[in-house]
């Protein structure tokens, strides 16, 4: 059964480029959630999707961030004219279905993004 | 705004040492409270608890919830150098809100454990 699965691993932009990091869920999770962990910082929450839903984006930038879960595919975080404050590790988890209760959620090993 | 605050910040030991990490919150309407170990990569599961006094065991390590005191430890009994991680606790949100799925991490804790 494999785990989460994000891609790819590491991501070099420069500034101004866009950066789109992809996430696949366990099988049999239909809930994903993105949290970015800035150096030396602990984990921020940015989205929480379901399958074509996002249910709770408090946590993303105004601008320039995006997230989508489609019916068919992987979760995909959007950085559009990325600049070198967004050089981060960001994590992907999923958790099983059941929004109304809480289920231990499981991390993928991460999109490490630098900005030149 | 929900609250979680780890301590201490950093720790090292020696081979053999017990270790006992905290972890506090600021939660409205507590619901549960989950540990995580991360190594260079993925945070792993650890344990999830909901209610308090209730031991949970995982080899070596063992936690604990209390609701009086708003707070959890994280015990590591006979530490191994592989033990060396950041050890992060998060609480989800209140009952009352519209998502369930954000996690509130505290800072972590720096375990290093020296042969």
């Amino acid at each position: 059964n494999a785990g989460v699965m994000q891609n790819p691993r590491h991501l070099v932009r420069r500034r101004g480029q866009e950066a789109r990091l992809r996430c696949s869920p366990m099988k049999g999770h239909s809930h994903v959630y993105w949290y970015r962990q800035l150096p030396e910082e602990g984990l921020k929450f940015m989205v929480y999707l379901q399958k074509e839903n996002i249910i709770d984006e408090s946590g993303m930038p105004k601008e320039r961030f995006s997230a989508e879960f489609p019916k068919e595919g992987p979760s995909i975080l959007r950085i559009q004219q990325v600049v070198r404050g967004d050089s981060a590790a960001y994590f992907c988890a999923s958790s099983p279905q059941n929004r109304f209760f809480v289920n231990e959620q499981f991390f993928g090993p991460g999109t490490r993004l630098t900005v030149l | 705004e929900d609250k979680v605050v780890q301590s201490p910040l950093s720790l090292v030991v020696h081979e053999g040492d017990t270790v006992t990490l905290n972890c506090s919150y600021e939660v409205t309407n507590f619901r549960s409270l989950l540990w995580y170990k991360q190594e260079k990569k993925a945070p792993t599961f650890l344990f999830m608890l909901t209610s308090s006094g209730i031991e949970k065991k995982s080899g070596r390590l063992s936690s604990i919830l209390d609701k009086k005191e708003l707070s959890s430890i994280l015990n590591i009994t006979a530490t191994q150098t592989g033990d060396s991680a950041i050890y992060l606790c998060a609480v989800p949100p209140n009952a009352g809100g519209t998502s369930y799925g954000k996690l509130t991490f505290g800072q972590g804790t720096i375990l290093t454990v020296h042969p």
